[in-house]
């Protein structure tokens, strides 16, 4: 149980373009979900805090107009990444902590963001 | 500010050595406390936690970790490593109450030689 998907596991796109990766929790409901990002060889980085139904909250330091998060439904939160640029390049993870449950997370694959 | 360390940055060991991983966190209040691995190409899997209770947990695949509140800290054991415990090992922590955020340190990575 609690499994945690993330699409695409991988992608590339040009310079400017807008890339959206999806965040399902597939046997369970998740309130909230959490965007990280993880450089090469270090730990990962909390960018936002998403909430079922409402407005995500980011972390100091991080765009929000950049980092679109949409939490639509107890199953699905999405992060668009738009106008992005070669320093977006990254691996982006998601997790889910299941509603009413402990606080425990639960992690997604990942997606590796390539911006040439 | 909350963070958390981990000082040993990377680890190799030989198959059959015990392992101790230090994580050490500060924080003023209560705190839940979390071990992931992450097995190279693959997502983060929890280990073990500490919510309350005995300070000793005991996680999956052997490996057990022992919360000393007086020293903040949150060491991983095993005592026998084999080859593929080679990963990645992260330490978290996160409050008992409000935002549910973790405050993750910088890792670990272990190598096992066989």
């Amino acid at each position: 149980g609690a499994v945690v998907s993330q699409h695409p596991s991988w992608v590339i796109c040009k310079s400017g373009t807008s890339v959206k990766i999806e965040c399902r929790s597939l046997d369970f409901q998740a309130t909230t979900m959490f965007w990280y990002r993880q450089f090469p060889k270090q730990s990962l980085m909390l960018m936002a805090t998403s909430n079922e139904g409402s407005k995500a909250t980011y972390e100091q330091g991080v765009e929000k107009d950049k980092f679109l998060i949409n939490h639509a439904s107890l199953t699905l939160s999405t992060l668009t990444v738009t106008s992005a640029h070669p320093e977006d390049s990254s691996f982006y993870i998601c997790s889910a902590r299941v509603a009413g449950g402990p606080n425990t997370q639960y992690f997604g694959p990942g997606t590796r963001l390539t911006v040439l | 500010a909350q963070s958390v360390s981990q000082h040993n940055h990377h680890v190799i060991l030989s198959e059959a050595a015990s392992l101790e991983l230090g994580c050490n966190y500060s924080y003023g209040g209560t705190v839940n406390l979390f071990w992931y691995v992450q097995y190279p190409g693959q997502h983060l899997q929890l280990l073990l936690k500490y919510f309350s209770g005995d300070p000793l947990v005991k996680g999956i695949k052997g490996f057990e970790a022992e919360f000393i509140k007086s020293k903040f800290s949150f060491n991983l054991r095993k005592p026998s490593v084999q080859w593929s415990d080679t990963a990645e090992y992260f330490c978290a922590v996160t409050p008992t109450s409000g935002t549910y955020k973790y405050i993750f340190g910088t890792g670990t990575r272990l190598k096992v030689l066989a």
